[in-house]
This record gives C-alpha cells, sequence and structure tokens, in this order.
C-alpha cells in the first residue's frame, strides 16, 4: 500500500498569513492522482484539489496544489478564518486508495 | 449535484452485524462509483471498497475483504454497506462518497453515519 506523510502534524497560524502543507508518498504518485480535502469539526470532508494542482467545483483560488512524484504541497495564499481545519492527502494511483494522516490547521 | 443521505447511528454489541444505506438524489446515478470509507475517533480517514452501481461489481480494500459487502439498488438509487462480525475497534462514522468520473478522489459526501459497537 502507498503510505502517504504529511507534515507538519499541527500548524498554529493567524488569519491572513500563508499556509504550505506537506504530503509525501512512499512509492511515486503516478499522474499525479492525488487529491487534497478539508474537514471541520463535527463536518464531512470537502474535496479541494484533485489531480495534484485542479481546484474542485467551487473553491476559492486561495487553495492551490503542486507536485509530482512522490512530493506534493497544498498552499493556502491567505488563510481565511473559514481555513481552520484538518487537510488530508489522498492518492488514487494504486489501490487501496490511501490518506495522510492530516494536518490541523488551528488558530495561533 | 448529487446528494447523499445516509441511514442512522447504529449501536451494535460485538459479533453482530450493521448494514448502512446512502441514498443518492439529483444527477445521474448508475455511472459513477459510491465508495464507502470509515473515520474512527479522532483519526483519518480509511477507504472500505467501492461500487459502480450501473455494473454492480464491487472491490473492496483487502482488509475488508470477506468482512464487509457492498451492494446497490439502483431501482431505489441506494447504496449499501453491511459488515458481518463487528468487533469495537469498528467503531467509527460510515461515509458514502460519490467518486468522479472514472476517478476514484471523492468528490461529494453523505452526512455519515456513527456505528458504536460495544463489547
Amino acid at each position: 500500500d502507498i503510505v502517504l506523510t504529511q507534515s507538519p502534524g499541527t500548524l498554529s497560524l493567524s488569519a491572513g498569513e500563508r499556509v504550505t502543507l506537506s504530503c509525501r508518498a512512499s512509492q511515486t504518485v503516478v499522474d499525479n492522482y492525488l487529491a487534497w480535502y478539508q474537514q471541520k469539526p463535527g463536518q464531512t470532508p470537502r474535496l479541494l484539489i484533485f489531480d495534484a494542482s485542479k481546484r474542485a467545483t467551487g473553491i476559492p483560488d486561495r487553495f492551490s496544489g503542486s507536485g509530482s512524484g512522490t512530493d506534493f504541497t497544498l498552499t493556502i495564499s491567505r488563510l481565511e478564518p473559514e481555513d481552520f481545519a484538518v487537510y488530508y492527502c489522498q492518492q488514487y494511483y494504486v489501490p487501496p486508495w490511501t490518506f495522510g494522516q492530516g494536518t490541523k490547521v488551528e488558530i495561533k | 449535484q448529487v446528494q447523499l443521505v445516509q441511514s442512522g447511528p447504529e449501536v451494535k454489541k460485538s459479533g453482530s452485524s450493521v448494514k448502512v444505506s446512502c441514498k443518492a438524489s439529483g444527477g445521474t446515478f448508475g455511472n459513477h462509483a459510491i465508495s464507502w470509507l470509515r473515520q474512527a475517533p479522532g483519526q483519518g480517514l480509511e477507504w472500505m471498497g467501492t461500487i459502480t452501481p450501473m455494473f454492480g461489481i464491487s472491490n473492496y480494500a483487502r482488509k475488508f475483504q470477506g468482512g464487509v459487502t457492498i451492494t446497490a439498488d439502483e431501482s431505489r438509487t441506494t447504496v449499501y454497506m453491511e459488515m458481518i462480525s463487528l468487533r469495537p475497534e469498528d467503531t467509527a462514522v460510515y461515509y458514502c462518497a460519490r467518486e468522479g468520473f472514472h476517478t476514484p478522489y471523492f468528490v461529494s459526501w453523505g452526512q455519515g453515519t456513527l456505528v458504536a459497537v460495544s463489547s
């Protein structure tokens, strides 16, 4: 199984700051088959990014994804109050589809 | 936009089974795969398996093969997930999620169903 390792585990930030979240795969994720999700407490996950860099419908352009191979990044250009949440990456290149353990972005 | 509505919370004893439903409304039902995932309390997401209702073919993560069965009823636009031989460590919120077209990322999600298993 492909193991996804996200870092850091927790980020303490203020609104307006730039955020960079990392997702590293244990083997190459071909064709950039990697997605990012946001999950707020008590809510369902929401798809943000697919194919490593394509924004899902309705996602603000402050969210962007990049990377290839084994190293992927989710960037939030300017944190809004509603962006404090847990973020997960997911690979869909090789079944079973696997998720990282999540990065929590919390208010400083 | 397809909406997914799941059945309500369940409380079960170890060794019993549970069947959770996921009803789709709006959009087309049969040609997009629907997956089941779970999230244990305070933990991350785990993919369990998937079905494409149009074909009725299911695929499972190795961990869940033999213990989970995913089925679909096109006439009811509903997908089911049945899990047998429940253990306390199966306590989790179970989600159904609709995949992208021929691509297994998860575009829309059910609201989740808490399954609590006691010993």
